[in-house]
């Protein structure tokens, strides 16, 4: 069974804050992809990572990191110093690599940022 | 490259009426996917395409539901007839299947609203 659980459904933090969302995933494959999507109040779904199956390094890019570890099945995600412009909906989703490319959603955790 | 182009970006109809949804996928991409999102269900993947051809529609909520890809530049997603548990924000994905574990890229959705 393929699966993504994002267990906080909403958080609210004070903006410089920071915040980390968490995802946590279900998969018998070897190799999968994990992303993450942003979706501010505007509504598209914007991509903003992507980690494959074979690469444990977390990653930097800006105010925001990734933290991916196998052994507990999570892939999640820091944002550091907060900011208004933060505020939205993030997605965690899952790709293994034998269903053809199919993609599975976390269910969102939305992020509010108060000024 | 325009990105992931969906048509209409609203659509207000009558209970029982037939909708059309449509949608351009980024040129060279081989997969393609319609999603629902609703406050309750959050993202659903309704039915997916590879080159074309339909691999998975059993998201697809039933028969009212139908959707085509008569070439690799065009889809449509059908309701007819329509009813009011049916309004949510629908979005067609593109990606390309054969890429190591490629980003799907959204369109802006189609709010649809059924009354």
């Amino acid at each position: 069974a393929q699966k993504v659980t994002q267990a906080q459904t909403e958080i609210s933090v004070v903006e410089k804050e920071d915040v980390t969302l968490d995802c946590v995933y279900e998969t018998r494959d070897t190799t999968y992809y994990l992303f993450w999507y942003k979706q501010p109040p505007s509504g598209e779904l914007v991509f903003l990572i992507r980690r494959n199956s074979f690469d444990e390094q977390n990653e930097i890019s800006g105010r925001y990191s990734w933290n991916f570890q196998k052994s507990t099945s999570s892939f999640n995600f820091t944002i550091t110093a907060s900011q208004v412009v933060d505020s939205a909906v993030y997605f965690c989703a899952l790709s293994p690599w034998n269903t053809g490319n199919q993609f599975y959603f976390g269910t969102g955790t939305s992020l509010t940022v108060i000024p | 490259d325009a990105g992931v182009i969906q048509s209409p970006r609203h659509e207000v109809t009558e209970m029982g009426q037939e909708v059309t949804l449509r949608c351009k996928p980024i040129s060279g991409h081989n997969s393609l996917f319609w999603y629902r999102q609703t406050m309750m269900r959050g993202l659903e993947l309704l039915i997916y395409f590879n080159n074309n051809v339909p691999i998975d529609d059993s998201g697809m909520p039933e028969d009212r539901f139908s959707a085509k890809m008569p070439n690799a530049s065009f889809s449509t997603l059908k309701i007819q007839p329509s009813e009011p548990r049916d309004s949510a924000v629908y979005f067609c994905a593109s990606t390309f299947l054969g890429g190591a574990g490629t980003e799907a890229f959204f369109g802006q959705g189609t709010r649809l609203t059924v009354v």
